[in-house]
């Protein structure tokens, strides 16, 4: 059974950084093919695709925000991190991770954690 | 990027009521469109995977068709839990994007 949950501040001040973890289970990040995206959503808002990571270490990013954004994996640890620089009140958003094979839509979803950006 | 833009953004529909949700991609590609549902304070679902595959669990009332730009997701005939907000999603290249949303009312 696969499952993904994400952890880490619910509030965080204008211009820090965001440090997103997510922890997931029933799959390795070892496996070919297999990776993990971040994926959010401002309230009210559609679904904005920010990065993901492969088996491989294979990094893509959103151009709009490749610059502020880096993700990680741990594979011993079954756990990805994603950092988002230079917070903003627009970053307020809803954060979820997926798991994802290859060029496949994303089968599973954490929870998602609320992030609120306010000083 | 692939754009795609979803209509309509918002549909009022009783139970029974055939439903279609039309995703139009910016740059013509096949086999490589998602759809989710999502309910209010939930993670999306997926519903439907390579234009027209019925994800394991999903209910045969649901079904996907398309190619080149044009996608479309059908409700064969709403049920009181079909209400929720629907998004389209391509995985042909990336950055990938997501539609705006179609938000499904009870009439």
């Amino acid at each position: 059974q696969i499952t993904l949950k994400e952890s880490g501040p619910t509030l965080v001040k204008p211009t820090q950084t965001l440090t997103l973890t997510c922890t997931f289970s029933g799959f390795s990040l070892s496996t070919g093919g297999v990776g993990v995206g971040w994926i959010r959503q401002p309230p009210g808002k559609a679904l904005e695709w920010l990065a993901l990571i492969y088996w491989d270490d294979d990094k893509r990013y959103s151009p709009s925000l490749k610059s502020r954004l880096t993700i990680t994996k741990d594979t011993s640890k079954y756990q990805v991190v994603l950092t988002m620089t230079n917070m903003d009140p627009v970053d307020t958003a809803t954060y979820y991770c997926a798991h994802i094979v290859g060029a496949s839509p994303f089968h599973y979803w954490g929870q998602g954690t609320l992030v609120t950006v306010s000083s | 990027d692939i754009q795609m833009t979803q209509s309509p953004s918002s549909v009022s529909a009783s139970v029974g009521d055939r439903v279609t949700i039309t995703c139009r991609a910016s740059q013509g590609f096949s086999s490589w469109v998602a759809w989710y549902q999502q309910k209010p304070g939930k993670a999306p679902k997926l519903l439907i995977y390579a234009t027209s595959s019925l994800q394991s669990g999903v209910p045969s009332r649901f079904s996907g068709s398309g190619s080149g730009t044009d996608f479309t997701l059908t409700i064969s005939s709403l049920q009181p839990e079909d209400f929720a907000t629907y998004y389209c999603q391509q995985a042909k290249s990336f950055p990938l994007t997501f539609g705006g949303g179609t938000k499904v009312e009870i009439k």
